[in-house]
């Protein structure tokens, strides 16, 4: 695997549904971002991890919970979402918050549909 | 709070003439990023501009940065059809004290007709 993969690609969960979605990067970066691409808004950023540590809730809801258990991985657990919540979630990672170009690459994101 | 603006969000043009796609933020910053995005597709990185006046191309585009006037453009050159996809500029707020993450303008969405 190479870039940032993500998984599921597709998801479809009912309002009362319990469900994760997974982020890896094989980059050898240190910061990751979780954000939203819904159709009615710009792409939104929700989480921000540097060194494992979170430096950014964008005042998301606490129905979107992120893990990111070492500097690869970075999940987002979903519990009673609702049907606004359908959107295509992206996970992008880059070298550190702090580095010199803080250019960003994108996994294929999670199309989330919630019913 | 940072807001970046995109215009214009829709364009169809036809293959060989020329267009420009411009960015503009409202706060300091020295850092802009265009991105493209297919259908389906996630976000490739096209460009990235670190100083007042950089301009890097790449092909048939070029992107260039303003600091001083808070604008980028996207100039397309001759357009062919594989370059239909939706842009974005992204803005990184850190260097006016803002918070990390990027902040995206809504896209240009480049329709380009034979």
């Amino acid at each position: 695997e190479t870039g940032v993969t993500q998984t599921p690609r597709h998801l479809v969960m009912g309002m009362t549904n319990k469900k994760s979605l997974k982020c890896e990067q094989h980059l050898g970066h240190n910061a990751m971002y979780w954000y939203k691409q819904s159709a009615k808004k710009p792409l939104e950023l929700m989480f921000v991890y540097n060194f494992k540590e979170q430096t950014e809730n964008n005042s998301v809801p606490s129905r979107f919970s992120p893990e990111c258990p070492n500097s690869s991985h970075l999940f987002l657990h979903l519990h009673t979402l609702q049907p606004e919540d359908s959107a295509l979630y992206l996970c992008a990672s880059s070298q550190g918050v702090w580095s010199g170009t803080y250019e960003q690459y994108f996994g294929p994101g999670t199309r989330l549909t919630v019913t | 709070e940072l807001k970046v603006e995109q215009n214009p969000l829709f364009l169809s043009m036809q293959e060989g003439k020329n267009y420009t796609i411009y960015c503009n933020y409202s706060t300091t910053s020295d850092r802009l990023y265009w991105y493209r995005q297919d259908p389906g597709k996630s976000l490739e990185s096209l460009f990235v501009l670190l100083s007042n006046g950089a301009v890097k191309q790449e092909g048939r585009l070029m992107a260039s940065l303003d600091t001083k006037a808070r604008l980028s453009t996207l100039h397309i050159t001759a357009a062919v059809h594989d370059l239909s996809a939706t842009y974005f500029c992204a803005v990184d707020p850190r260097s006016g004290g803002g918070a990390d993450g990027l902040t995206f303008g809504k896209g240009t969405h480049l329709i380009i007709q034979p």
